[in-house]
C-alpha cells in the first residue's frame, strides 16, 4: 500500500499567516492526490483534487501543488474558520490511503 | 442537493455483526462509485471499501477483507456495509462517500462501537 507522510503533524499559526502542509508519497502517484479539511464532529470536506484543482465553492486562498511523490497544500491568508485538521489522500491505486493528518491550531 | 445519510450503527459485542446503510439523494446514484471510510475515535481516516456502478467490482482494505461485504441497491439509492466478525479495532465512525477518486460528498457518519 502507498504510504502518505504529512508534515508537520501539528502547526500553530495566526490569522493572516501563510501556511503550507506537505504530503509525501512512498511511491510516485502522478497527480492522483486530494486534500480534505475536517472540523471536530464533522465529516471531511474536499478542498483540492488532482493535486491542484480547487473543488467548487472552496475559497481561492486554498491551493495545491505537486506531482509524483511530493505535494503541498497552501493557505495564503489564514481565516478563523480554517483552523481544523487537514488530510491528504491518494487515489492512484487501491487501497486508497490517507495521510496522518495535520492539526492547524490558533497561535 | 447531494445528501448521504448513514444508519445502522450501534454497540455490538466482539464477534458480532452489523449492517450499515447509506441512503443517497440529490444525484443519479447508479452513475457513481461509492466508498465506505471510517475514523476511529481521535484517529485519522481509513478507507474501508469501494463498489462500482452495478456492484460487479468491489475492493476492500486488508483490515476488513473476508469480514465485511459492500453492496448497493440502485433501485433504492442505497449503499450497504455488512460487517461480520467485528473486533474492538473496528470501533469507529463509518462514513459513506461518493467516490470520484477523490471523495466529493460525505455523509455525517454512523458510530460503531465493538465492546463486551
Amino acid at each position: 500500500a502507498i504510504q502518505l507522510t504529512q508534515s508537520p503533524l501539528s502547526l500553530s499559526a495566526s490569522v493572516g499567516d501563510r501556511v503550507t502542509v506537505t504530503c509525501r508519497a512512498s511511491q510516485a502517484i502522478s497527480s492522483a492526490l486530494a486534500w480534505y479539511q475536517q472540523k471536530p464532529g464533522k465529516p471531511p470536506k474536499l478542498l483540492i483534487y488532482d493535486a491542484s484543482s480547487l473543488e467548487s465553492g472552496v475559497p481561492s486562498r486554498f491551493s495545491g501543488s505537486g506531482s509524483g511523490t511530493d505535494f503541498t497544500l497552501t493557505i495564503s491568508s489564514l481565516q478563523p474558520e480554517d483552523f481544523a485538521t487537514y488530510y491528504c489522500q491518494q487515489f492512484n491505486n487501491y487501497p486508497r490511503t490517507f495521510g496522518q493528518g495535520t492539526k492547524l491550531e490558533i497561535k | 442537493q447531494v445528501q448521504l445519510v448513514e444508519s445502522g450503527g450501534g454497540l455490538v459485542k466482539p464477534g458480532g455483526s452489523l449492517r450499515l446503510s447509506c441512503a443517497a439523494s440529490g444525484f443519479a446514484f447508479s452513475d457513481y462509485y461509492m466508498s465506505w471510510i471510517r475514523q476511529a475515535p481521535g484517529k485519522g481516516l481509513e478507507w474501508v471499501s469501494y463498489i462500482r456502478f452495478s456492484g460487479n467490482t468491489v475492493y476492500y482494505a486488508d483490515s476488513v477483507k473476508g469480514r465485511f461485504t459492500i453492496s448497493r441497491d440502485n433501485a433504492k439509492n442505497s449503499l450497504y456495509l455488512q460487517m461480520n466478525g467485528l473486533r474492538a479495532e473496528d470501533t469507529a465512525v463509518y462514513y459513506c462517500a461518493r467516490d470520484q477518486d477523490a471523495f466529493d460528498f460525505w455523509g455525517q457518519g454512523t458510530m460503531v462501537t465493538v465492546s463486551s
